[in-house]
């Protein structure tokens, strides 16, 4: 069975810096794919960033970068420059690669909250 | 267009009232999702259809009956429910293929928040 874990409850930050957000997971598959969703008190669930296993570079969109270590099992979330509206919950997820490739497996999520 | 549509954003039902939740999208995409959230909680994975047919219920109570009318909207019809059904609903599409490269990431919707008295 996969599993997702974030460890930060939740987390500060100061506007204008960068703050990383940790995922780890944990799988017996070779192939799989990661996900991260931020989801502000309004409830929608936005879907920010997508690395694959198989993918040799970590991925980038905008003031989001994922930190993937394949051999740690990790692929923690930075965001750059925060900014006030990055204030929400921050989900890290899988997409189970076996049986069904449509199930996501979502981590407990991280609050994160942006000072001015 | 990468919108997927919930109505109706609030719903506030009794114990024994009908009613339903729709989603709609138009991305073509060919899975469709029902996730559950409780407060503070991720979300919870209910029911998945794959080319309209039910491909994943994960032993949700029948008071919950998922829909697929079509290949753009899903349904989840509610009767009878508990007071601790009350939460967000979240329905969500993305592409019925495996899920090794990018563009396979599900799309949500704004949610349902219900609320059962």
């Amino acid at each position: 069975a996969q599993k997702i874990t974030q460890t930060q409850p939740g987390m500060f930050v100061q506007e204008k810096e960068a703050v990383t957000l940790d995922c780890t997971y944990d799988t017996s598959d070779q192939s799989y794919g990661l996900f991260w969703y931020k989801q502000p008190s309004s409830g929608e669930m936005i879907f920010l960033i997508y690395q694959g296993s198989y993918d040799e570079q970590n991925a980038t969109e905008g003031r989001y970068s994922l930190n993937f270590q394949k051999a740690r099992k990790s692929a923690n979330l930075v965001i750059s420059a925060s900014q006030l509206g990055d204030s929400a919950m921050y989900f890290c997820a899988m997409r189970d690669p076996g049986g069904s490739n449509y199930k996501l497996t979502f981590g407990k999520g991280t609050l994160l909250t942006v000072n001015p | 267009d990468t919108e997927v549509t919930q109505t109706p954003k609030h719903l506030v039902m009794g114990m024994t009232n009908k009613k339903s939740l729709k989603c709609e999208q138009h991305m073509g995409h060919r899975a469709m999702y029902w996730y559950k959230q409780k407060a503070k909680k991720p979300p919870e994975l209910m029911f998945v259809y794959s080319y309209e047919k039910l491909s994943i219920n994960e032993s949700v109570p029948s008071r919950f009956s998922p829909e697929c009318p079509n290949s753009s909207l899903l349904n989840l019809h509610l009767h009878a429910l508990q007071p601790e059904d009350s939460a967000l609903y979240l329905c969500a599409s993305s592409p019925a293929t495996t899920g090794r490269r990018p563009g396979t990431e599900a799309f949500f919707g704004q949610g349902t928040r219900l609320t059962v008295v």
